[in-house]
This record gives C-alpha cells, sequence and structure tokens, in this order.
C-alpha cells in the first residue's frame, strides 16, 4: 500500500513554544517525492518544501525544518517559536514513481492551532 | 503574475443540475489535475492530465468527467452532481509530468450539493 499517514488530527500550542508535526508514510518505491503544504485559514494551499528519497538531508528555512529519516519512513516538521500566523491545516504528501509521478498521496492533515 | 484559476469560487446547486468548474493556468503547463478534500481524508485525486487530450482517472473518479482540449485549460464536469460530491475542490498544475516542480494549486471551489 501506498500512503501516508499523519497521526496529528488538531495541535494546539502557545506562541512562541516549538511544535513538531508528525508524517509516516508507505511506500514499496525506492525513488520518491515528499511535500509539505499548509493551508491557511482562506482555504489556498501554499508549498513549503519537497523531499526526493535520495537526499536525507535535513533542512532548515527560517523557523521551519524538516527531517526526513528514511529509517522509520518519517518526514517530520517543525515550527520553531510558533506564532499566531501559523494556524493552519499542515498536509504531508507523498509522490512514488511507480505511478508515473502522477499520483500525489495526502495525508490528512494536521490542524495547528497556535494561541496568542 | 503565473497562477492557477479556478471559477466559481462558490457554488451551490441541486441534485442532477450539471455543472462545470473551470480551471485555467498560465504557466504552459504540461501537467493538471483535479483534487476534492473531505474533512479527515485530506485530499484525493480525481482525474489528472499530462498533456491536451491526455487524461486519465485518479482515485476517486466517479460521478466526474473531464477534458483537456487546449494546455491551459482543464474544467471538472459533474454531469449529475449528487450531495456525496460536497467538498472542497482544487485544481493544481505543474510544467512536467515528473512533478520534479512544484505544484501549483488554485483558491479552490467550495461545492454543495443539496
Amino acid at each position: 500500500a501506498q500512503k501516508v499517514t499523519q497521526a496529528q488530527t488538531e495541535i494546539s500550542v502557545v506562541e512562541k513554544e516549538d511544535v513538531t508535526l508528525d508524517c509516516v508514510y508507505e511506500t514499496r518505491d525506492t525513488t520518491y517525492y515528499l511535500f509539505w503544504y499548509k493551508q491557511p485559514p482562506s482555504g489556498e494551499l501554499v508549498f513549503l518544501i519537497r523531499r526526493n528519497s535520495f537526499d536525507e538531508q535535513n533542512e532548515i528555512s527560517g523557523r521551519y525544518s524538516w527531517n526526513f529519516q528514511k529509517s522509520t519512513s518519517s518526514f517530520n516538521f517543525t515550527i520553531t517559536a510558533s506564532q499566531v500566523v501559523d494556524s493552519a491545516v499542515y498536509f504531508c504528501a507523498l509522490i512514488p514513481i511507480s505511478g508515473g509521478y502522477n499520483k500525489l498521496i495526502f495525508g490528512a492533515g494536521t490542524r495547528l492551532a497556535v494561541h496568542p | 503574475e503565473a497562477q492557477v484559476t479556478q471559477n466559481p469560487r462558490y457554488l451551490i446547486t441541486v441534485t442532477g443540475k450539471k455543472l462545470t468548474v473551470t480551471c485555467s493556468q498560465n504557466m504552459n503547463h504540461e501537467y493538471m489535475s483535479w483534487y476534492r478534500q473531505d474533512p479527515g481524508l485530506g485530499l484525493r485525486q480525481i482525474y489528472y492530465s499530462m498533456n491536451v487530450e491526455v487524461t486519465d482517472k485518479g482515485d476517486v473518479p466517479e460521478g466526474y468527467k473531464v477534458s483537456r482540449k487546449e494546455k491551459r485549460n482543464f474544467p471538472l464536469i459533474l454531469e449529475s452532481p449528487s450531495p456525496n460530491q460536497t467538498s472542497l475542490y482544487f485544481c493544481a498544475s505543474s510544467l512536467t509530468t515528473e512533478h520534479r516542480e512544484k505544484l501549483f494549486f488554485g483558491s479552490g471551489t467550495q461545492l454543495s450539493v443539496l
């Protein structure tokens, strides 16, 4: 089976707390891409990061960081010093090569609420 | 400005009344696709198109049709909408079918079928 699991349905934090959103994926493919998207209350989907299966380097972009571990099939997303503007639904997604790159498989999403 | 434009943004209709949701991109992208978003299920792919006149089913194609007569347009057609098609719909495009480029999403269409 090819799937993405985001076990945390909702997370609530207070501003300035660090928060990690978990993403576990399943695929038989050795070549695949992983993504994170943000969906703010306005509804649009905002691309955050793309990572291919051959690149296990962790990435940091400002307050955002991503930890990709093939050994545990996880691609977790951490927000440091969270802010109210980070409140959104976050989706992790997978594109396996066996779908000819045509299938983008989304997790169910994690709703993050950051309170002042 | 590079964008994917969906219309309408909101639509309320009744069971059985045919409707079309339009999607247009101005980036000369080859690949376009439609998704529906439902609570607890994330986004699921309905149909995709790798280029003009090339379309294929995604995971949940039942009750939907698409066409790709021009590169920029990829309309989603509901011939006889039913209440279980009430959902938030997204159109997306990318430069190539390999998805190495990021996927650009439209703003979404909230459809309610009564």
